[in-house]
């Protein structure tokens, strides 16, 4: 069974920064099946992409995926006071299953 | 709009069963696959199980296999989890999710705001 590591666990920046969110998988994700969600406390998560580089309806253009095989990234271009959150990364082959999520907290 | 409502949660005994469920609005609900999903206080996201369109297709997690049954009422646009011999593990916020359409199963594109389990004596 596939196994999801996010890194870094916590990630401290400023307003305006960018951010590079990693997601590791233990062997090659079916089809690119990658998805990554963010989610912000007492909320439902929130799709941003999937196929590891399509933006969900909606996800501005500054949340952007790509990668392929065991390695993906989420990078978010100048972070917006409401892009703190928790992320998660997802690979939705059988059985779908999500990483351990990054925290993205202001510096 | 699209909506999903969760419903059916509470406080509950270790080995006691509960049904959950989710209520969909805004989109033609047979036309869509959809999943559970569950969140433990301060914890990840963990995927619980997946249900196809016509009710047809099951996929559900190890970790709930042979107590949680995942089902579908498309004429009621109702989706329910039956979980069963719960333990204090089973403690979480349940989530139902509209499956992404497009290829893969168990990505969700729009969520309900949960409904919270606490198994405890």
């Amino acid at each position: 069974e596939i196994v999801l590591t996010q890194s870094p666990g916590t990630l401290s920046l400023s307003p305006g920064e960018g951010a590079t969110l990693s997601c590791r998988a233990s062997q090659s994700v079916t089809n690119n099946y990658l998805a990554w969600y963010q989610q912000k406390p007492g909320q439902a998560p929130r799709l941003l992409i999937y196929g590891a580089s399509s933006r969900a309806t909606g996800i501005p253009d500054r949340f952007s995926g790509s990668g392929s095989g065991t390695d993906f990234t989420l990078v978010i271009s100048r972070l917006e006071p409401e892009d703190f959150a928790v992320y998660y990364c997802q690979q939705y082959g059988r059985p779908p299953l999500f990483g351990p999520g990054t925290k993205v907290e202001i510096k | 709009e699209v909506r999903l409502v969760e419903s059916g949660g509470g406080l509950v005994q270790p080995g006691e069963s509960l049904r959950l469920s989710c209520a969909a609005s805004g989109f033609i609900f047979s036309d869509y696959a959809m999943n559970w999903v569950r969140q433990a206080s301060g914890t990840g996201l963990e995927w619980i199980s997946y249900i196809g369109r016509g009710g047809g297709f099951i996929q559900i997690a190890d970790s709930v296999k042979g107590r949680f049954t995942i089902s579908r009422d498309n004429a009621k646009n109702s989706l329910f989890l039956q979980m069963s011999s719960l333990t204090a593990e089973d403690t979480a916020v349940y989530y139902c999710g509209r499956d992404h359409p497009g290829p893969g199963d168990g990505v969700s594109d729009y969520w309900g705001h949960g409904t919270l389990v606490t198994v405890s004596s």
